[in-house]
């Protein structure tokens, strides 16, 4: 069985352009969640979709980011205009409903500059 | 409110030495507990988790935590290291307040660093 996939690996861009990052959770999984890393500082919690609706969005930064789950599977971050603070890992993780362990995908690594 | 406190970012041990990564959390609910492992380059791996029970959990790769509530703590340990465990050690909890909400807190990581 497939794990949870994040693409791409990695990512630089420049301060004001727009980066797209995908998550494909795991098959049947209808809990998926964001988290990101920001240098070396603890990985917090952006959002959490359940199915295709957003079940708690409470962690989001700022309205630059935009997260979308069309159709309940596969999942995008959306970051523009990108800030230089925006680097750091964000890691997707997807669950089945009622469960508690969250399964991550790699990460992608984001370099604004 | 949930916060988890790892009260050390790095941890340097000798290969076949015991090892004790700290954790203590504050919840005003209760919490479940975890512990995740991210080896270079790859995405995070549960280690343990506690939901009830039995506060001594056991984990993959013989490491063992201890569920303290009086103290806030869940402690991970191994009797003995291999180099092969390596890696960023994370703690995190699930608050168990009401609503559906399951969103991980985490500590800021141990790195464990073990030497030949």
């Amino acid at each position: 069985e497939a794990g949870v996939t994040q693409f791409p690996s990695h990512s630089v861009i420049e301060k004001g352009q727009t980066v797209t990052l995908r998550c494909d959770p795991i098959s049947g999984h209808d809990n998926l969640y964001w988290y990101r890393r920001v240098m070396g500082k603890e990985i917090k919690f952006l959002l959490h979709f359940v199915k295709e609706s957003k079940q708690d969005e409470s962690g989001m930064p700022n309205n630059r980011f935009l997260a979308e789950r069309t159709g309940g599977t596969y999942s995008t971050l959306k970051v523009q205009p990108a800030e230089l603070e925006d680097s750091g890992v964000y890691f997707c993780a997807s669950s089945p409903l009622g469960y508690n362990e969250q399964f991550f995908g790699p990460g992608t690594r984001l370099t604004v500059l | 409110a949930q916060s988890v406190t790892q009260l050390d970012s790095q941890v340097p041990v000798f290969e076949e030495a015991p090892v004790e990564l700290r954790c203590n959390y504050s919840s005003s609910v209760s919490v479940y507990l975890f512990w995740y492992v991210q080896y270079p380059n790859q995405g995070l791996q549960l280690l343990l988790k506690y939901l009830s029970g039995s506060t001594l959990v056991k984990g993959i790769n013989g490491f063992e935590a201890e569920f303290n509530k009086s103290q806030t703590s869940f402690h991970l340990r191994k009797p003995s290291v291999h180099i092969s465990d390596t890696a960023e050690y994370f703690c995190a909890v699930i608050a168990l307040s009401s609503g559906s909400a399951r969103q991980l807190t985490f500590g800021s990581g141990t790195q464990l660093t073990v030497l030949p």
